[in-house]
């Protein structure tokens, strides 16, 4: 079983801040995935990649597959964005991070 | 934008009781899920449906949990009877053919008493 372990599990910053999640895994995958929960429940992904970089707005998601590592980065962080973020790996199945509770302070 | 809706959005029950929910995925989404979060995790799948098939139950306590998807359309998931333990969001997903990427529903969370 793929163990998907995120970082920090808790992170409060200014307004403003550069914002860095990390997520590592196990085993090899054939995707990961980047998710946002916001209070209430609902989830919202964010990115699917298997390589590289993806961009979105102010959320840039990267992958390294030989290190088994991911970080997802917010640029000019917004109280908004304060939620949880959840990192998901696929192997046949989607295996969950705990996720990140990122708290924004205006 | 579709939607994958679920009801209720909230549940109290007192243990020992039968509840259930109900989720309507996206149209044309033959994929299904039903994933479980306790408070402070991530979600863990409990079944996975393939049209009106069970792909994937197998973390599915089946002594009390129960699903079906009759016409491979919406789909419920049962709990009788309910534990303190069975607390927790109930999160309903699909995926429309061969994409990877999943649509969450905004969940129903369940408050055993």
């Amino acid at each position: 079983k793929n163990e998907v372990e995120q970082s920090p599990q808790n992170l409060t910053a200014q307004e403003g801040e550069f914002i860095t999640i990390n997520c590592s895994y196990s085993v090899g995958i054939s995707a990961l995935h980047w998710l946002q929960q916001h209070p209430g429940g609902g989830i919202v992904s964010l990115f699917m990649l298997s390589s590289g970089k993806k961009k979105h707005g102010r959320l840039i998601a990267t992958i390294n597959i030989q290190e088994k590592h991911s970080s997802l980065h917010i640029t000019a962080s917004h109280p908004r964005d304060s939620a949880v973020y959840i990192c998901a790996v696929r192997e046949g199945k989607l295996t969950f991070g705990t996720g990140t509770r990122l708290t924004i302070i205006p | 934008e579709a939607e994958v809706a679920q009801s209720p959005r909230y549940k109290i029950t007192e243990k020992s009781q039968a509840v259930a929910f109900w989720c309507d995925p996206i149209s044309g989404h033959a994929t299904l899920y039903w994933y479980r979060q306790i408070l402070g995790q991530g979600p863990e799948l409990l079944v996975q449906f393939q049209d009106e098939s069970v792909v994937d139950d197998s973390q599915l306590p089946k002594d009390r949990f129960s699903a079906e998807r009759l016409k491979g359309v919406d789909s419920t998931l049962k709990i009788q009877p309910a534990e303190l333990g069975d607390s927790a969001m109930y999160l309903c997903a699909s995926a429309g053919g061969s994409a990877y990427e999943q649509y969450f529903g905004p969940g129903t969370r369940l408050t055993v008493t």
